[in-house]
């Protein structure tokens, strides 16, 4: 029944590891993204998709790499994790690329590097 | 940079007061939305403004837009324990989708 699925939930892992975050939605969403929440709970877009395409990139160190395989899943990969990488990173999705529609949230993945 | 700055940042209230948390922000917009943050939980939408709208009702949530001052205000009434959460504005300039959050205002309602 979950509309926007991540999983893990919990991330615990060394510096200098390489992890992968995925995300499905059954809502039949055209878009989807990646959000990282700090400590601080500021929300801070890292990249979107549509249709398994890349339209949203913002300023993310490129050891973090998205895959879309299809328009249900977007996952995350991070390689050499750093101390500044922990986080809750939320997935989310919505109807059509441009829409005035609302943003669907997972439950997020919280990451810890230690 | 964050494109929208709330404020209070924390709030603290009385079961059947009301809440009124306030948004600011820098560019144009296409629509503003809040959603609502329980603790560990993901986001949750609770309404949307258009740009040409000044004011939306959603059952105890009133949302007000003055896009001259670039600011917004959501005003919970008759607050609940269950309100307790985090706030979060988020402005959608019509750029590729993309939403832009504000710093959140963290509402604790007391018995």
């Amino acid at each position: 029944d979950t509309a926007v699925s991540q999983t893990p939930k919990y991330l615990v892992t060394q510096m200098g590891n390489d992890k992968s975050i995925k995300c499905e939605q059954n809502l039949g969403h055209d878009t989807m993204y990646w959000y990282k929440q700090d400590s601080k709970k500021f929300l801070k877009i890292m990249f979107s998709y549509n249709n398994k395409e890349l339209i949203i990139n913002e300023t993310v160190p490129n050891r973090f790499s998205p895959k879309s395989p299809d328009k249900a899943h977007l996952n995350l990969h991070i390689n050499s994790l750093e101390l500044g990488d922990s986080a809750v990173y939320f997935c989310a999705s919505r109807p059509i690329q441009g829409g005035a529609g609302e943003l669907f949230f997972g439950e997020g993945s919280r990451l810890t590097v230690l | 940079s964050q494109q929208g700055e709330e404020d209070p940042q924390a709030l603290s209230i009385q079961e059947g007061e009301n809440a009124t948390m306030n948004c600011s922000y820098k560019t144009s917009i296409n629509n503003l939305q809040w959603y609502r943050q329980n603790s560990g939980r993901g986001l949750v939408h609770l309404i949307l403004i258009r740009s040409n709208e000044r004011e939306k009702h959603s059952g105890r949530l009133r949302v007000t837009l003055d896009t001259s001052k670039k600011s917004s205000s959501l005003l919970i009434t008759a607050s609940r324990a269950a309100d307790t959460a985090s706030y979060f504005c988020a402005t959608d300039s019509g750029t590729a989708s993309k939403l832009t959050f504000g710093t959140g205002t963290r509402l604790q309602v007391t018995l």
